[in-house]
């Protein structure tokens, strides 16, 4: 069975520009979960979507945003970059939406703002 | 307001030495519990969750709700255990994990 994938694995951006950044789940799961590992601040909630809807987010800016295709696949867009967005972004995915199923990690994209 | 504390940022420990990596939160509400790991070049993982009451590789951790702890422990460590390790709890509901700030588990020859 296939892992979470996450596109591109490293995207270099220049301050106000826009970063995208995709996130395929395991087959079968419904909901994504975004998440930010900023150097000194730990993994950080971002964002859940489950069945296409915007179920959660973390304390965070409007600029991130992000949406879920009908085929559970999930963008992540961060506007107006800052240099404090250089982070690693993870995304999960679980097989529905209880606390009891285990949230399970991509790879990460690490975004550097310059 | 809910939290996760990993106390020690580093741990060292010699092979065949016991091993506990300490976890306390702050929940109001029923917790459920997980320590996931990372080792080096791979993605973060789930190790084991309270509810499961298994042990992964050697592995154990046991809730205890009245000092609001869930430590990690192993009574033999072994080389491949070096990595890091953290403690995440899941907010009901709201489905977010609340992660520790990790510690990193190396073990010595």
């Amino acid at each position: 069975e296939a892992g979470v994938t996450q596109s591109p694995t490293h995207l270099i951006k220049t301050r106000g520009q826009q970063a995208t950044l995709r996130c395929s789940p395991i087959s079968g799961h419904t909901s994504v979960y975004w998440y930010q590992q900023a150097l000194g601040l730990g993994l950080q909630f971002l964002l859940w979507y489950d069945e296409g809807e915007e179920r959660n987010r973390g304390n965070f800016p409007p600029r991130f945003s992000g949406r879920q295709f009908p085929n559970y696949s999930s963008e992540l867009n961060v506007n107006a970059l800052e240099l404090e967005d250089s982070a690693l972004y993870l995304c999960a995915s679980s097989l529905r939406n209880r606390a009891q199923e285990t949230q399970y990690f991509g790879p990460g994209t690490r975004l550097l703002v310059l | 307001a809910q939290r996760v504390t990993q106390p020690e940022k580093l741990l060292s420990v010699f092979k065949g030495a016991p091993v506990e990596l300490k976890c306390n939160y702050s929940y109001s509400g029923s917790p459920e519990l997980f320590w996931y790991v990372q080792y080096s070049r791979q993605r973060l993982q789930l190790l084991l969750r309270h509810i499961s009451r298994e042990s992964i590789k050697g592995f154990t951790a046991d809730l205890n709700k009245g000092e609001t702890s869930f430590h990690l422990k192993k009574p033999f460590a072994q080389e491949e255990d070096s990595a890091m390790y953290y403690c995440a709890l899941i907010i009901q509901g709201a489905q977010k994990l609340v992660f520790g700030q990790g510690t990193r588990l190396t073990i010595n020859p």
